[in-house]
């Protein structure tokens, strides 16, 4: 079965620091791009960057210079490198797989579950 | 940043009614690199359509999608009890993906 299942959220103070992670099985892991998206009932759906084969990175503004996506192709694993957070990115994160073309331009076909991150004092 | 605008914000209908949903985009969608995708609560949205008018594997063939440029409409044709949930439309035709703020099918 092709699955993503993300780890790692939980309560985190502003300024602090959190790494998402994501699990991919039943599919060759390598051969596609990679994407996390977060979800706020206040902003809806956003995606927050991409990451393709060659690890070649794209950041929303919104968290640009503050997360980090990386992969470890081996590990069939995602990641998301969370700093300096802010009240404002409290939401649920989900990973989703893109394309395999290297393009950026693929609609998303496979969602993990999600993880709730909040960022509170 | 193309900004996506749907409408209605929520549709209610009874189930074996067509339900048509809009999405217009505030620039031409690249290569028409549109897809909808269905949420229910509690779930991760589920691909139905791409590139505009394509479904996803295993969706019914009720769901159908249309539209070029800017206006984009997914139409779900006898709407199944398990149909009513939010309905978003994204564009991935720029580097910048970016999401609709859904539209909610629920029964009248």
């Amino acid at each position: 079965e092709v699955q993503l299942v993300e780890s790692g959220g939980g309560l985190v103070q502003p300024g602090g620091s959190l790494r998402l992670s994501c699990a991919a099985s039943g599919f060759t892991f390598s051969d596609y791009e990679m994407n996390w998206v977060r979800q706020t009932p206040g902003k809806g759906l956003e995606w927050l960057s991409y990451i393709s084969h060659s690890e070649i990175t794209i950041y929303a503004d919104s968290v640009k210079g503050r997360f980090t996506i990386s992969r470890d192709n081996a590990k069939y694993s995602l990641s998301l490198q969370m700093n300096s957070v802010r009240v404002e990115d409290t939401a649920v994160y989900y990973c989703a797989r893109g394309g395999r073309d290297g393009n950026n331009n693929d609609a998303f076909d496979i969602w993990g579950q999600g993880t709730m991150v909040t960022v509170s004092s | 940043e193309i900004v996506l605008t749907q409408s209605p914000g929520t549709l209610s209908l009874s189930p074996g009614e067509r339900a048509t949903l809009s999405c217009r985009a505030s620039q031409s969608v690249g290569n028409n690199h549109l897809a909808w995708y269905q949420q229910k609560p509690g779930q991760a949205p589920r691909l139905l359509i791409h590139s505009a008018s394509r479904r996803a594997t295993g969706i019914a063939d009720r769901f159908s999608g249309s539209g070029s440029g800017t206006d984009f409409t997914l139409t779900i044709n006898r709407l199944e009890p398990e149909d009513f949930a939010l309905y978003y439309c994204q564009q991935y035709g720029s580097s910048f993906p970016t999401f609709g703020p859904g539209t909610k099918v629920d029964i009248k």
